[in-house]
C-alpha cells in the first residue's frame, strides 16, 4: 500500500512565523504535489515536483515556497504565515507517465493549519 | 474559472437508496477522471476512476458514467450505507499536463439511517 505521512496532523502558528509542512511517501514516486482544501473550493495546486530539486508552481504559489532535497520528502514552507493560509493543507503523490495509475495520486492524511 | 465543477455541494440520501453525484467539466482535453472519498480530517482517498474511451466503469456498489458529448460525469453509489457519508471529489486529468489533477469543489454526501 501506498503510504503518505505528513509531520503534523494540527498546527497553530502566530502572523509572521516561518512554517514547514513535511511530506514522506514510502512508494518511491516520482510527483509529489501540495494542495490546500478550502469549504466549497475543492483542492486547489499551490506546487508540486516532478523530481529531486524540481518544482513548479501551482494555481496558488503566492506566499509558498517548496523544496524537494530527497525523491521521498516534499516540503511546502510558509515563509510569513497570514491569516489567510489557514487551511488545511494536503500532500500527494503519483508515479510518472501516462494513463490512469499514474495520475491516480495518493494522499497523506493532511495538515489543519490555524494561523493567529 | 473552473473547470471541473460540482454543482450541488451536499446532498442526503436515505440508507439503502441510490445516491447520484455529478461533475461538469469544460476542458475537452480531459483524458481522464477520478472519483476520491474523504471523511474528515482525513486526506482524500482513491475511489473509481474512468478513461474517456469508457463511458462506464462499475466497481461493487460504485458505478461511474461519462457523457463525453456533455462533458458530464456522475458517480452512483447503490445501495447506499451510512458509511459512504463523506465529501466525494470528482477530478480531471489530461494526458499533456503531467499527471496534475483538476478537481472539482466537492460534495457532500450524507446517508441517512
Amino acid at each position: 500500500d501506498v503510504k503518505v505521512t505528513q509531520s503534523s496532523r494540527y498546527l497553530v502558528k502566530r502572523t509572521g512565523e516561518k512554517v514547514f509542512l513535511e511530506c514522506v511517501q514510502d512508494m518511491d514516486h516520482e510527483n509529489m504535489f501540495w494542495y490546500r482544501q478550502d469549504p466549497g473550493l475543492g483542492l486547489r495546486l499551490i506546487y508540486f515536483s516532478y523530481d529531486v530539486k524540481m518544482k513548479e508552481k501551482g494555481d496558488i504559489p503566492e506566499g509558498y515556497s517548496v523544496s524537494r532535497e530527497k525523491k521521498e520528502r516534499f516540503s511546502l514552507i510558509l515563509e510569513s504565515a497570514s491569516t489567510n493560509q489557514t487551511s488545511m493543507y494536503l500532500c500527494a503523490s503519483s508515479a510518472s507517465g501516462t494513463g490512469i495509475s499514474t495520475d491516480t495520486q495518493y494522499f497523506g492524511p493532511g495538515t489543519r493549519l490555524t494561523v493567529l | 474559472d473552473q473547470q471541473v465543477k460540482q454543482n450541488s455541494p451536499s446532498l442526503s440520501v436515505q440508507e439503502g437508496r441510490i445516491s447520484i453525484l455529478n461533475c461538469d467539466y469544460t476542458n475537452s482535453m480531459f483524458d481522464y477522471f477520478l472519483w476520491y472519498k474523504k471523511y474528515p480530517a482525513e486526506g482524500p482517498t482513491f475511489l473509481i476512476s474512468i478513461s474517456s474511451i469508457k463511458d462506464k466503469n462499475e466497481d461493487g456498489r460504485f458505478t461511474v458514467f461519462l457523457n463525453k458529448s456533455a462533458k458530464h460525469l456522475s458517480l452512483h453509489i447503490v445501495p447506499s450505507q451510512p458509511g459512504d457519508s463523506a465529501v466525494y471529489f470528482c477530478a480531471a486529468s489530461a494526458d499533456n499536463a503531467g499527471n496534475m489533477l483538476t478537481f472539482g469543489g466537492g460534495t457532500r454526501l450524507m446517508v441517512k439511517p
